[in-house]
């Protein structure tokens, strides 16, 4: 069974830098992409971006670029999502998943709540 | 804004069917046949309900179906149930430069 288990919440101030994680077992953690959703409280869907663990091929949403980091560690079947100064903007739940393509996520972790605030 | 237009809500009775329409571009839904659409109960993470505009993932039921005609994909669910009740997303990939991008969301109440 495909599992993708993430990191449990966090409550951080503005400017803090933070790393989110999301632990991959029941698959061959290479063979498929995995990414990242951001929804903020109650608002819809977003894509971020994802990465191939094989080869680390990383692509990012226009929205997101620049502003987070997309990461995996294939030795521990984990993804990250990183930021280096969070903004009380960034307060959301993240949601990784993952896909054997890259157009669409079939498994999806039980999310991660940021919480920024001063 | 969302890339991709749904509506912000539909409404239907146990039994009867809907359909939940999501509205791009032809760089994106009408450009490829990568659309997906999932489900979100209140509180839960999505779950995939269909991918590649209308193939059905293992487990999910057949009431659930998936079409596109030019830049308008659609989800059409069959029988309601109670159960169905949630907020539904649609999703397209989009080229390279963007990649994937999710519609607003639709809500729907079963009556």
């Amino acid at each position: 069974e495909v599992q993708l288990v993430q990191s449990g919440a966090e409550v951080k101030k503005p400017g803090e830098s933070l790393k989110i994680s999301c632990k991959g077992s029941g698959y061959s953690f290479t063979s498929y992409w995995i990414g990242w959703v951001r929804q903020m409280p109650g608002k819809g869907l977003e894509w971020m971006g994802i990465i191939y663990p094989g080869d680390s091929d990383t692509r990012y949403s226009p929205s997101f670029q620049g502003q987070v980091t997309i990461s995996a560690d294939k030795s521990i079947s984990t993804a990250y999502l990183q930021w280096s100064s969070l903004k009380a903007s960034d307060t959301a739940m993240y949601y990784c998943a993952c896909g054997v393509g890259s157009e669409y996520f079939q498994h999806w972790g039980q999310g991660t709540l940021v919480t920024v605030s001063s | 804004q969302s890339a991709l237009t749904q509506p912000a809500s539909v409404s239907g009775s146990p039994g009867q069917s809907i359909t939940i329409s999501c509205t791009g571009t032809s760089s994106d839904v009408g450009g490829y046949n990568y659309v997906s659409w999932y489900q979100q109960h209140p509180g839960k993470a999505p779950k995939l309900m269909i991918y590649d505009v209308s193939k059905r993932p293992s487990g999910v039921s057949n009431r659930f179906s998936g079409s596109k005609s030019g830049n308008t994909a659609s989800l059409t669910i069959s029988g309601l149930q109670a159960e169905d009740e949630a907020d539904y997303y649609c999703c397209s990939y989009a080229g390279s430069s963007t990649h994937v991008v999710f519609g607003g969301g639709t809500k729907l109440t079963v009556l």
